[in-house]
């Protein structure tokens, strides 16, 4: 069975920096396309991030060059470094991945970042 | 990356069918063959309901469908069941590797 276990959000001051991590098991993050994908409190879904099986990274313009999508092969966990965090980027963060680019078929719970001061 | 454009809210009674529309533009949804549809329950993570337009992943019920005309998606429940209320949200390949969702759409079962 596929898990994937989202950690680290929490309450962030304006400014400051967190890194979110997702850890996998039954599913093998190296070899599929890993996303990361924000809800807003009560607002829809948007798309944030993406790694490539390959190891290219892409990502929505509201977070480039803030925020840096990576992972750890040996530790089956995906991440996303954000910086210069705003009031805008509070949300419930979910990994999501699957081995064809164009869907997203195993999510996570989700981890609530909230930037506030 | 604007946000594909998605009816509010739809409702029909059990047994029916309704229809979701998302719309965009010819730089996402009318421009490649890559349109996804998620359901999502109150406080849950979202579920994959249709790739690649219209098809289906294993253990999704037949009853969900999925459609595409210029630059228009649709996803159309029929047989509608209590345990399909939920928002619903597209989402588009919108080229340069990014992609795009819908503004999202409760169905409520009456």
């Amino acid at each position: 069975e596929v898990q994937l276990v989202e950690t680290g959000g929490g309450l962030i001051q304006p400014g400051g920096s967190l890194r979110l991590s997702c850890a996998a098991s039954g599913f093998t993050v190296s070899s599929n396309y890993m996303s990361w994908v924000r809800q807003a409190p009560g607002k829809g879904l948007e798309w944030v991030s993406v790694i490539y099986s390959g190891g290219s990274t892409y990502y929505a313009d509201s977070v480039k060059g803030r925020f840096t999508i990576s992972r750890d092969n040996s530790k089956n966990t995906l991440y996303l470094q954000m910086n210069s965090l705003r009031a805008e980027d509070t949300a419930v963060y979910y990994c999501a991945g699957d081995s064809s680019s164009s869907r997203l078929d195993y999510w996570g719970q989700g981890t609530l970042v909230t930037v506030s001061s | 990356q604007s946000a594909l454009t998605q009816p509010r809210s739809v409702s029909g009674s059990p047994g029916q069918s309704v229809t979701i529309s998302c719309t965009g533009t010819s730089s996402d949804v009318g421009g490649y063959n890559y349109v996804s549809w998620y359901q999502q329950h109150p406080g849950k993570a979202p579920k994959l309901m249709i790739y690649d337009v219209s098809k289906r992943p294993s253990g999704v019920p037949d009853r969900f469908s999925g459609s595409k005309s210029g630059n228009t998606a649709s996803l159309t429940i029929s047989g509608l069941q209590a345990e399909d209320e939920a928002d619903y949200y597209c989402c588009s390949y919108a080229g340069s590797y990014t992609w795009v969702f819908g503004t999202g759409t409760k169905v409520t079962v009456l």
